[in-house]
C-alpha cells in the first residue's frame, strides 16, 4: 500500500481559481516535500515543510502539516494555465529515499 | 545547464535484449536515485546510490541493475528487457548531508523506454 497519497485524483479549475491538494501519509516523518511535474518533465519541488512548521508559504502556494493526523494541503491561490501539472507530495526520511504518492491531476483552463 | 541529464530521452528495445539508461550530474550530490513511473503508480524507486561505487536496492529492483562508476554518473541496466518494462525512468540526484532541509531530490528530464 501507498505510504502516501494524495487525493483527489483530479482536479480542474478555471483561471484565477483557488485549489487545495491534500496529502495522507503513514510513516513518522522529518519532513514532507511537494513537487510539481509538468507533462514531459521531471518532477521540481515547491515546497518542504518540516515536522516541527504547521505553515509554510512560497508566493501563491500555501502548504500544511499535520502530524497528528498524518495529513498535509497544498494550496494554490488566483490558479494560471502553466500551473497546470502532477502534483505529489513525498515523505523520506534521512537515508534520502522518498515515498511519493501517485499524484493529483490540476488542470486549469482559461 | 541542466544539473541532471538523461540518456537517451527514448529508447525502443526488444525483448531479450540488454538496455542501458545513463544519468550524470553536475550537483556534486552524494546520492543519486532511479526511479520508474507508470500512470496510477506514480514514482517507483528502483536503485538508489550514497556515492561512486555504491548501489542500494530500492522497492521494485527486480529485473534491474544499477553501477556508479563515479561521484557524477549512475546507469541502470536491463540485462533482458521485458515488456513489462516499458515505462518513463527518471534519474534524480540529491544530498541529506544538511538535514531534512536539504532532503530536496532534483529530477533529470526522464527517458521514455519501450520494450517490444
Amino acid at each position: 500500500s501507498q505510504l502516501a497519497e494524495e487525493n483527489p485524483w483530479a482536479l480542474s479549475v478555471h483561471e484565477g481559481e483557488s485549489v487545495t491538494v491534500n496529502c495522507s501519509y503513514k510513516t513518522s516523518i522529518t519532513a514532507l516535500q511537494w513537487y510539481r511535474q509538468k507533462s514531459g518533465e521531471g518532477p521540481a519541488q515547491l515546497i518542504l515543510i518540516r515536522s516541527n512548521e504547521r505553515e509554510k508559504r512560497n508566493g501563491r502556494l500555501r502548504a500544511t502539516l499535520d502530524t497528528s493526523s498524518q495529513s498535509s494541503s497544498l494550496s494554490i491561490t488566483a490558479t494560471r494555465c502553466e500551473d497546470t501539472a502532477v502534483y505529489f507530495c513525498a515523505t523520506g526520511a534521512n537515508t534520502g529515499k522518498l515515498t511519493f504518492g501517485h499524484g493529483t491531476i490540476l488542470r486549469v483552463h482559461p | 545547464e541542466a544539473a541532471v541529464t538523461q540518456s537517451p530521452r527514448n529508447k525502443v528495445a526488444v525483448t531479450g535484449g540488454k538496455v542501458t539508461l545513463s544519468c550524470n550530474q553536475t550537483n556534486n550530490h552524494n546520492n543519486m536515485y532511479w526511479y520508474r513511473q507508470d500512470t496510477g503508480h506514480g514514482l517507483r524507486l528502483i536503485h538508489y546510490s550514497y556515492g561512486a561505487g555504491s548501489t542500494e536496492k530500492g522497492d521494485i529492483p527486480d529485473g534491474y541493475k544499477a553501477s556508479r562508476p563515479s561521484q557524477e554518473n549512475f546507469s541502470l541496466i536491463l540485462e533482458l528487457a521485458t515488456p513489462s518494462q516499458t515505462s518513463v525512468y527518471f534519474c534524480a540526484s540529491g544530498d541529506v548531508t544538511g538535514g531534512p532541509s536539504s532532503y530536496e531530490q532534483y529530477f533529470g528530464p526522464g527517458t521514455r523506454l519501450t520494450v517490444l
